[in-house]
């Protein structure tokens, strides 16, 4: 089992907001860990978006729209990026990532369709 | 403005040798981690190591330990990534990326992404 598990494809509309969910294989519990989130865009390198722990620990690139937002649902052991207001602009993979057994560990990426 | 600049896309033969580049900028090159990610076309990212400018310090991945080596020349603030026999399977797009954060704290991220270097290996 993977230890970032993201969903592979997800569609939602203008306007209308969408939660991106990275869980975490059973055994490493989510509240231990800071999660890093990243747009990529065809024929662009990734961009760091956010990352988030906690309320009291997140932060925000710079010049990234508040429109996205962090977040952990402890119940499903799984990190969300949470984007509002959707735009055509956002359709994008995102991709999660942690720090883990002194190893990086990407999620396999969620690709967003805004239509 | 944190910068990093990757060499040209390259081509090359199956067992032919291969090293690429990343120069650092608008930062302290050598106290900054520096990380290697592969993306094969159409897939994910791929975490290859890390290496530290610094004191040349580095962490690979168990999936690329031995495939290709980091070094890094903090002197002209750049990093590089070598391979020593091409496959054809290391047909991928690489990247760097400047690491943030703290190792004992869980909480380590890449927050500036070199443009990528594409390498091409046929057999």
């Amino acid at each position: 089992q993977a230890v970032l598990t993201q969903p592979s494809s997800l569609s939602a509309s203008p306007g209308a907001s969408a939660s991106l969910t990275c869980t975490l294989r059973s055994g490493i519990n989510v509240g231990t860990y800071t999660i890093y989130w990243y747009q990529q865009k065809p024929g662009s390198p990734p961009q760091y978006l956010l990352r988030y722990k906690s309320d009291s620990d997140k932060q925000q690139d710079s010049g990234v729209p508040s429109r996205f937002s962090g977040s952990k649902d402890a119940s499903a052991n799984a990190g969300i990026l949470l984007i509002s207001g959707l735009q055509f602009e956002d359709e994008a993979d995102y991709y999660c990532m942690i720090w883990h057994s002194s190893a990086v560990t990407f999620g396999g990426g969620t690709k967003l369709t805004v239509l | 403005e944190v910068q990093l600049v990757q060499s040209g896309a390259d081509e090359k033969k199956a067992g032919q040798s291969l090293k690429i580049s990343c120069k650092g900028s608008g930062y302290i090159f050598s106290k900054y981690w520096i990380g290697w990610v592969r993306q094969l076309p159409g897939k994910g990212l791929e975490w290859m190591g890390i290496i530290y400018p610094d004191d040349s310090q580095t962490k690979y991945s168990p999936s690329f330990q031995g495939q290709a080596t980091m070094s890094v020349d903090k002197s002209i603030s750049t990093a590089y990534l070598q391979w020593n026999s091409l496959k054809a399977s290391d047909t991928a797009m690489y990247y760097c990326a400047r690491v943030i954060g703290f190792f004992h704290l869980s909480s380590v991220g890449f927050d500036s992404w070199g443009q990528g270097t594409l390498v091409t290996v046929s057999s």
